[in-house]
């Protein structure tokens, strides 16, 4: 089974509008780390969010922030205010206890086009 | 400050050869993890080098191999290459083992014809 699912290979949003990039993952281990990542062209990926499993609020970072929901295994990532910068490549990935060190699981990615 | 930095950014290598791939981190970071990325998927986890020792590996076969200077910076080996080891190489790292920000290079492209 896939450990991280993206279900959204492309998406459109005007500027100025939210939009909500969908994640959902499997894992049995009860400590975990949820993560977000930009890819724009150049190939650099750019930290985002991070959530915590047992964190109890959603993070937030600025116009980001994840709607966590543990029972639905699903770590949603909402921009606001899009931004024509915004058009990237959107990875979702999880890393499962802290014995994995930085060894991650990356969904296929999100294509996000913010319209002018 | 510098990010992390990777060489060469592009290169085009013939099957069979082999190939370095050469990775900076961030000044004082200990951690160096190594992905591979093939177009149109997200990356997949090679190799983290923690002090000098590998502490993690990915399934990817023996013809891949890596290390980790004393000064920390990193290289990742591929032999006998195969068209499908055509991809972007990322080059991740962090201050400790297990890091919540990590920060990524912007990769070398690799193509194998």
């Amino acid at each position: 089974a896939q450990k991280i699912t993206q279900t959204q290979p492309g998406m459109f949003v005007q500027e100025k509008e939210a939009v909500t990039l969908d994640c959902t993952y499997d894992t049995s281990d009860p400590s975990y780390g949820l993560f977000w990542y930009k890819q724009p062209s150049s190939g650099e990926m750019i930290f985002l969010i991070y959530q915590g499993s047992y964190d109890q609020q959603n993070a937030t970072e600025g116009r980001y922030s994840l709607n966590f929901q543990k029972a639905r295994k699903s770590a949603n990532l909402v921009i606001s205010a899009s931004q024509l910068g915004d058009s990237a490549m959107y990875f979702c990935a999880m890393r499962e206890s802290l014995n994995t060190g930085n060894q991650f699981y990356f969904g296929t990615g999100t294509s996000l086009t913010v319209i002018p | 400050d510098a990010g992390v930095t990777q060489s060469p950014t592009h290169l085009i290598k013939t099957r069979g050869q082999h190939v370095t791939l050469r990775c900076s981190p961030i000044s004082g970071h200990k951690s160096v993890s190594w992905y591979q990325q093939v177009l149109g998927q997200g990356p997949q986890f090679i190799f983290q080098y923690y002090e000098k020792e590998e502490r993690g590996r990915g399934n990817f076969p023996d013809r891949f191999s890596a290390r980790q200077f004393p000064n920390y910076s990193s290289e990742l080996n591929v032999n006998a290459l195969l068209l499908g080891d055509s991809a972007l190489y990322l080059c991740a790292s962090s201050l400790e083992y297990t890091g919540n920000t990590i920060y990524f290079g912007e990769g070398s492209w690799l193509t194998v014809v």
